[in-house]
């Protein structure tokens, strides 16, 4: 079966510094990867996706940048945050178009 | 462009009546419609999709959902509610900007009361 597995569960960190949020799927080769940003109580805002290796596309600028080093890893990072990147990070897996996403569990970040 | 919106943000009602969330859409081309949950504390769980074919779909935890072209509409139900549909819920479009970017609405805070 596969598993959608993200790290770590939760953050406190300083305004400024670094950032670096995992995601691992276990189970599917090549599936299209997401990060997903959801402001608290608020809707959800895809900030990247990768459908391979190597090859990640931002939606939305939000001094934030993703990598996929592996088939199976998504890496979300930042060298300095904000208080503006507190929120809910969610990794989503899909294997085509119009098939639904499978959710990760989620980090919850709090900025200071 | 495209646009999803819910426009009841929270919604209360007493277990075993029956519950309607509203989602309408807006798109050009042929919507593809998710709904998803998230309980309290809790990562978005799939419900059901609408992609082509019959109005109303099936999806799981009892849920439904039916798609009405005539008036953009895309509203989840079920009968009875139960108090552990307490939770959030979440209308999607799949988008055309970006590889499959899916737009959420805000979202409809659900509580059922026992």
């Amino acid at each position: 079966a596969q598993t959608i597995h993200q790290w770590p569960v939760a953050e406190i960190k300083a305004v400024g510094s670094p950032l670096s949020l995992g995601c691992t799927i276990k189970g599917k080769s090549s599936p299209n990867l997401y990060w997903y940003w959801q402001a608290t109580g608020g809707t959800l805002q895809q900030l990247f996706y990768s459908i391979t290796v190597g090859q990640v596309e931002s939606v939305v600028q939000l001094n934030l940048s993703a990598s996929r080093p592996k088939d199976d890893q998504f890496i979300l990072s930042t060298e300095k945050l904000l208080l503006s990147h507190s929120g809910f990070y969610l990794c989503a897996w899909s294997l085509e178009p119009n098939s639904d996403y499978t959710f990760g569990s989620g980090t919850r970040l709090l900025v200071i | 462009a495209q646009s999803v919106d819910q426009p009841d943000a929270h919604v209360t009602l007493y277990e075993g009546a029956s519950l309607e969330l509203r989602c309408s859409y807006s798109y050009s081309a042929a919507p593809y419609l998710f709904w998803y949950v998230q309980y309290p504390g809790q990562s978005l769980q799939f419900l059901l999709k609408y992609i082509t074919g019959d109005a109303v779909v099936k999806g799981t935890k009892g849920f439904e959902a039916e798609f009405r072209k005539s008036n953009s509409s895309f509203n989840l139900k079920k009968s009875p509610a139960h108090w552990s549909d307490s939770a959030k819920y979440f209308c999607a479009l799949e988008g055309d900007t970006g590889y499959q970017n899916f737009y959420f609405g805000k979202g409809t805070s659900l509580t059922v009361i026992p």
